[in-house]
């Protein structure tokens, strides 16, 4: 059973677009959540934490479904920037300063003109 | 901003012969990682490194890989044999008390 599973895409979408992203977990310890952006051929770079209560980071929302082992990501009002890999991210540990982080395959966007 | 330090870009290497990766993390930070993504897969945990010993490994980590902190700023990782199947990125990261990781931009190893 895959750890971490996302949708593979590719979602192509044009500019201006709302597009969601989710994510399931198996781990039910799992104590803290992440999304990652990579783009090709480059570093993961953390676009933000995923907290129970929802937290939001400009166009970027971001949930969490313990019960569910859940996670979503909202990009509104989508940019030719935005397009890249979605990595959805946990690790057992929490505040994600220490222990492994467990990586999804990744959800890749394409944001057209 | 700070930023994790990783040498070579890329490296080729013949099938057999060993292979050292460096990493120069962060300052002040304390815990040290290196994953590894194959092509088209996903990024996967290798090692954690705190207090200049390994705190936890993955399955891939075998006897063929080693880390070191040779002094106060370098952080490697040795593969002793290599396989084809080592042709990956190879990322360093590292990260302090409470906050995030910090990713370095990664060597690609092709073994040939």
């Amino acid at each position: 059973r895959k750890e971490v599973e996302q949708d593979p895409g590719p979602f192509n979408v044009p500019e201006g677009a709302t597009v969601a992203f989710n994510c399931t977990y198996s781990n039910s310890a799992s104590q803290s959540f992440f999304w990652y952006r990579q783009d090709c051929r480059k570093e993961p770079k953390l676009l933000m934490s995923v907290y129970s209560s929802g937290n939001e980071d400009g166009r970027f929302t971001a949930q969490l479904n313990r019960a569910s082992q859940y996670i979503s990501l909202l990009i509104r009002d989508s940019k030719l920037s935005d397009s890249a890999t979605y990595l959805c991210v946990v690790n057992l540990r929490y505040g994600g300063s220490q222990g492994n982080l467990i990586f999804g395959k990744g959800t890749k966007l394409s944001v057209k003109p | 901003e700070p930023e994790v330090t990783q040498t070579p870009s890329h490296q080729v290497t013949q099938m057999g012969q060993e292979v050292i990766l460096r990493c120069v993390p962060i300052s002040n930070h304390l815990y040290f990682y290196w994953y590894r993504q194959i092509l088209g897969q996903k990024v996967e945990f290798l090692v954690s490194f705190y207090n200049n010993e390994i705190s936890e490994k993955s399955e891939i980590f075998d006897d063929q890989f080693s880390v070191e902190r040779p002094d106060g700023s370098n952080f490697t990782l040795k593969i002793r044999s290599t396989k084809l199947e080592d042709s990956a990125m190879y990322f360093c990261a590292s990260s302090e008390q409470g906050a995030g990781y910090t990713f370095g931009s990664g060597t690609r190893l092709t073994v040939v």
